[in-house]
């Protein structure tokens, strides 16, 4: 079976550093996907990894290594804004395009 | 209007109704996606459609019935539900049903049955 782990919620202030871990143990692996969803509004798309290291876009920057069936997501110079849940999804490959979610973290950015 | 709409954002529904979910997208996207999301729950797949075929059908109870006329335009039709359906239930779509092509989703039809 899929399983996607990732913590439930995180706190951290204003201005700070936070990174959001999740592992994985997928039949196959063709890509991590992370989102963000703000309360009642749709996923949006934050980055994706298939290959291992490091994706950086602007603040945002997303991890991966394949051995470790691990990602992350590092958030810099936190924003009231960034407080949303963050999804990390896998694409099994496993024949057509199946993204299999975490059940997301809830990131509270408090002043 | 652009990026991927969902109409109605909101139902109420009994057991015994029959009701559809829209699902329009404006980006000329090949792959058409629909997913349930419950409180304290992953995202779940329910259907992929790739130009206006059904590549998935994750298990999905007869209850929902999907339908894609175009690559467009993508219908989730409903009957006779279960308390339990109540969710939120997302459409998305993306370039191509293959890997590695991010989905774009719509805002969601929040579904409650009484």
């Amino acid at each position: 079976g899929q399983n996607i782990d990732q913590p439930t919620e995180m706190t951290a202030t204003e201005g700070a550093i936070v990174q959001i871990n999740c592992t994985y143990q997928t039949s196959g692996f063709n890509g991590l996907f992370w989102y963000q969803q703000h309360a009642g509004e749709a996923p949006t798309f934050l980055s994706y990894n298939v290959l291992d290291g490091l994706e950086e876009k602007g603040r945002f920057s997303s991890f991966l290594s394949r051995s470790k069936g691990y990602s992350y997501l590092l958030l810099k110079e936190l924003q009231m804004k960034d407080s949303a849940s963050y999804l990390c999804a896998v694409d099994s490959g496993a024949g057509s395009y199946q993204l299999t979610f975490g059940k997301g973290t809830k990131l509270s950015v408090i002043p | 209007e652009t990026g991927v709409t969902q109409t109605p954002r909101h139902l109420v529904m009994g057991m015994t109704n029959k009701k559809s979910l829209k699902c329009e997208q404006h980006l000329g996207h090949n792959a058409m996606y629909w997913y349930k999301q419950s409180a304290k729950k992953p995202l779940e797949l329910m259907f992929v459609y790739s130009l206006e075929e059904r590549v998935e059908n994750n298990s999905v109870p007869s209850r929902f019935s999907p339908e894609c006329p175009n690559s467009s335009h993508l219908f989730l039709h409903l009957h006779t539900l279960q308390p339990e359906d109540s969710a939120l239930y997302l459409c998305a779509s993306s370039q191509d049903e293959r890997g590695g092509y991010e989905q774009y989703f719509g805002p969601g039809t929040r579904l409650t049955v009484t």
